[in-house]
């Protein structure tokens, strides 16, 4: 069965901090690691990473997939009030694209000002 | 960037009626679009993966006969959630995947692998 885990489960820090969220997964025929940020309602789609080692970056958010470990981690610097949420990371499949996602439970990230 | 909508955004229905969600890919056309719920402080939890022109594709544990989906055309997929219960209440999410991308090798597969999700749908059953 394919799982992705989420650590912290909850996470609370103060402005200006650098936060670092971890996921780690066990998809099988993986292709891809996706991570999301959910605020009220549905998902924004923040990074789809499908090579190791290969950090990709929007502003202050940045991410890496580590294939050999099967981990990935999500870094936000310069932390503000407006990156709280939960944010959650994803396995994708190969073969066309014709699977769903295996979500982990979230990582909720709370920025005290 | 690509629109999914989904319709309703909210119902609240009585014990053992039926409700029906409509999920719309707006500037785009979906071959695949895909049908997760989401209960209170979890993860979102794929329940079926819906195939335009073809039935459904139902995660294990998820009731095919309680969960309807159709995928009628290009751009919408409806889920009816028949005699729902209380329990059915949940935040019912849709995403899409751009069946197109206009490129080859990996720059197709990261553009079709991507999903779109619509807003979400908020069930209560009461």
């Amino acid at each position: 069965e394919d799982k992705v885990v989420q650590s912290p489960l909850s996470l609370v820090v103060h402005e200006g901090d650098t936060v670092t969220l971890n996921c780690s997964y066990e998809v099988t025929n993986f292709r891809s690691l996706l991570w999301y940020k959910q605020e009220k309602k549905a998902p924004t789609f923040l990074f789809m990473l499908t090579s190791s080692g290969i950090e990709k970056k929007s502003g202050r958010l940045s991410s890496i997939l580590d294939k050999k470990e099967l981990f990935s981690i999500l870094n936000i610097t310069a932390t503000q009030t407006g990156d709280s949420a939960v944010y959650l990371c994803a396995g994708g499949k190969a073969g066309g694209g014709a699977d769903g996602l295996t979500f982990g439970k979230g990582t909720h990230l709370i920025i005290q000002p | 960037g690509a629109v999914v909508s989904q319709h309703p955004s909210w119902v609240i229905c009585k014990s053992g009626t039926s409700v029906k969600i409509e999920c719309r890919s707006l500037d785009f056309q979906a071959t695949t679009m895909f049908w997760y719920r989401q209960f209170p402080k979890q993860s979102l939890m794929l329940m079926a993966t819906s195939n335009e022109g073809s039935k459904a594709t139902y995660e294990q544990g998820v009731e095919k006969d309680k969960f309807l989906i159709n995928h009628a055309s290009l751009t919408l997929s409806t889920l009816t959630v028949t005699s729902a219960h209380p329990e059915d209440s949940s935040f019912y999410i849709c995403s899409a995947r751009d069946a197109g991308g206009g490129l080859a090798g990996l720059d197709s597969y990261v553009l079709n692998n991507e999903q779109f999700f619509g807003p979400g749908t908020r069930l209560t059953v009461l």
